[in-house]
């Protein structure tokens, strides 16, 4: 299986903060990386896809970039309702695996 | 508007049975994988089931193969998890997604707890 290493596992940061996700992939997944947030209560959004791919709506502060197996989430200023907790996904072969999570709070 | 609606949730003894739906509007549904994502009490996400757009092929996590199984009625618009010998650890909100490689559309989920 497919591990995927998510880092860190909580971040507290400040309104207009630059943050930044990553997650480590045990192997070669190409882009097949997607992120994903989720408020309390709600279900995942999809935020990011084919790893640097903005979904539909999603407000362009969100990003992201990969660099071989490592991927990265950049949120370039850090709004109120940033806050949740951030999971990618490789979809690059079953059993698909998630990340363990960042919970993303204010500072 | 894309729309996943699941039901079916609620409390079950270990042991038992329980199937899931989840209602598809706003898209052509045969046109798509998809798949059940559930996430226990205060943990992670995790992928538990996708099945192709035909029905034909089906693909599950190694803790739920040979007692659940995905499903699909194309005519319905409707996915199906038949969830048998449940067990403490199924216990989670189960959610419906549209799959295109990544999960674009969510549904709002539904609990299954298993408990005596």
């Amino acid at each position: 299986d497919i591990q995927m290493t998510q880092s860190p596992a909580s971040l507290s940061a400040s309104l207009e903060e630059i943050v930044t996700i990553t997650c480590q992939a045990s192997q070669d997944i190409g882009n097949w990386l997607s992120w994903y947030q989720q408020k309390p209560g709600k279900s995942p959004q999809l935020l990011i896809y084919g790893a640097t791919s903005l979904a539909d709506g999603v407000p362009s502060r969100f990003s992201g970039s990969r660099s071989g197996t490592q991927y990265s989430l950049k949120i370039s200023r850090l709004q109120v309702e940033d806050i949740g907790i951030y999971y990618c996904l490789q979809a690059y072969s079953a059993p698909y695996t998630f990340g363990a999570g960042t919970k993303l709070e204010l500072k | 508007e894309v729309q996943l609606v699941e039901s079916g949730g609620g409390l079950v003894q270990p042991g038992r049975s329980l199937k899931l739906s989840c209602a598809a509007s706003g898209f052509t549904f045969s046109n798509y994988y998809m798949a059940w994502v559930r996430q226990a009490p205060t943990k992670g996400l995790e992928w538990v089931a996708s099945i192709t757009n035909s029905g034909g092929s089906t693909y599950y996590r190694d803790s739920v193969k040979g007692r659940f199984t995905i499903s699909r009625d194309n005519a319905k618009s409707t996915l199906y998890l038949q969830m048998d010998s449940l067990r403490s650890e199924d216990t989670a909100t189960y959610y419906c997604t549209r799959v295109e490689y990544y999960f674009d559309y969510w549904g709002q989920g539904v609990m299954v707890t298993v408990s005596s």
